[in-house]
C-alpha cells in the first residue's frame, strides 16, 4: 500500500523566495505531522494537524512559516522569504489519531536548500 | 525541558558483531521511546516502540531496553550486517502529549 509520500524530493531556491512544501499522507491517517530536520541536528517538531485543523502550532520558528490542510488528506508547509537557515529536510508523519500510542509515519522528505 | 542525546554520533564496526546503541533522556516522566532507522532519501522506519511501562522490546536481531529512572535506553543489534547501515534515532513521547522529542541519531556502518 501506498505510504507517505512527500514532494517534491529536492528544491534549491534564492534566499527570499517563497517555497511550498507538499505532504501526502497515509489514506485514512487523521493526524498529520511536520518535522524539519537540519543538518547533524535532531528533528524539530513544526506543527500537527488533526483533520484540517491545527492545534498545535507552537514549533513553527517564525510568522515566515506557514501550513495547511484540506480534506483532511493532503498537507502544505509554505516557506515565505525563505533564509538559508532555513535549509534543512522537511518530514511529514501521519498517524491514525493523535493519541499518544499511535504508531507515526515519515515521508520520504523534501530536502530544502537555500542558496 | 526534556532532552534527549545519543552516544556515539557514529560507529563503524566489522560485520557479524554484536553493538550497542545509547540513547538518553533527562526528564523521566515520557510516555514512550522509539527507536528509527533512517535510511538516505527513505525517510523513517519504526524499529520498535517500548511503553513506559515495559523494561524491554525484541524483533528479530534487535532489541531495546528501557530504564526510566536513569533516564537511558539501548539498542542492542546481534550479528549485525552491511544492511543495518543507517543512522538510527530514538525518540520519546511525553506523557498525555503526541510530539516526539528527538536525539540525534547515531550513524552506524557495517563494514563487510
Amino acid at each position: 500500500g501506498a505510504g507517505v509520500s512527500q514532494s517534491p524530493s529536492n528544491k534549491v531556491t534564492e534566499k527570499g523566495k517563497d517555497v511550498e512544501l507538499r505532504c501526502d499522507p497515509i489514506s485514512g491517517h487523521t493526524a498529520l505531522y511536520w518535522y524539519r530536520q537540519s543538518l547533524g541536528q535532531g528533528l524539530e517538531f513544526l506543527i500537527y494537524f488533526q483533520g484540517n485543523s491545527a492545534p498545535d502550532k507552537s514549533g513553527l520558528p517564525s510568522d515566515r512559516f506557514s501550513a495547511e490542510r484540506t480534506g483532511g488528506s493532503v498537507s502544505t508547509l509554505t516557506i515565505q522569504r525563505t533564509q538559508q537557515e532555513d535549509s534543512a529536510v522537511y518530514l511529514c508523519a501521519s498517524s491514525l489519531r493523535s493519541v499518544s500510542y499511535n504508531e507515526q509515519f515519515f515521508g520520504p522528505g523534501t530536502r530544502l536548500t537555500v542558496l | 525541558k526534556q532532552e534527549v542525546t545519543q552516544i556515539p554520533a557514529a560507529l563503524s564496526v566489522p560485520e557479524g558483531e554484536n553493538l550497542v546503541l545509547n540513547c538518553s533522556f533527562t526528564d523521566s516522566a515520557i510516555y514512550n521511546l522509539q527507536w528509527f532507522r533512517q535510511d538516505p532519501g527513505k525517510g523513517l522506519t519504526s524499529l520498535l516502540l517500548i511503553q513506559s511501562s515495559q523494561r524491554e522490546q525484541t524483533s528479530g536481531r534487535l532489541n531495546a531496553s528501557l530504564d526510566k529512572s536513569s533516564g537511558r535506553s539501548t539498542l542492542y543489534i546481534a550479528a549485525s550486517q552491511p544492511g543495518d547501515s543507517a543512522t538510527y534515532l530514538c525518540a520519546v513521547k511525553l506523557d498525555s502529549n503526541y510530539q516526539l522529542i528527538w536525539g540525534a541519531g547515531t550513524k552506524l556502518i557495517i563494514k563487510p
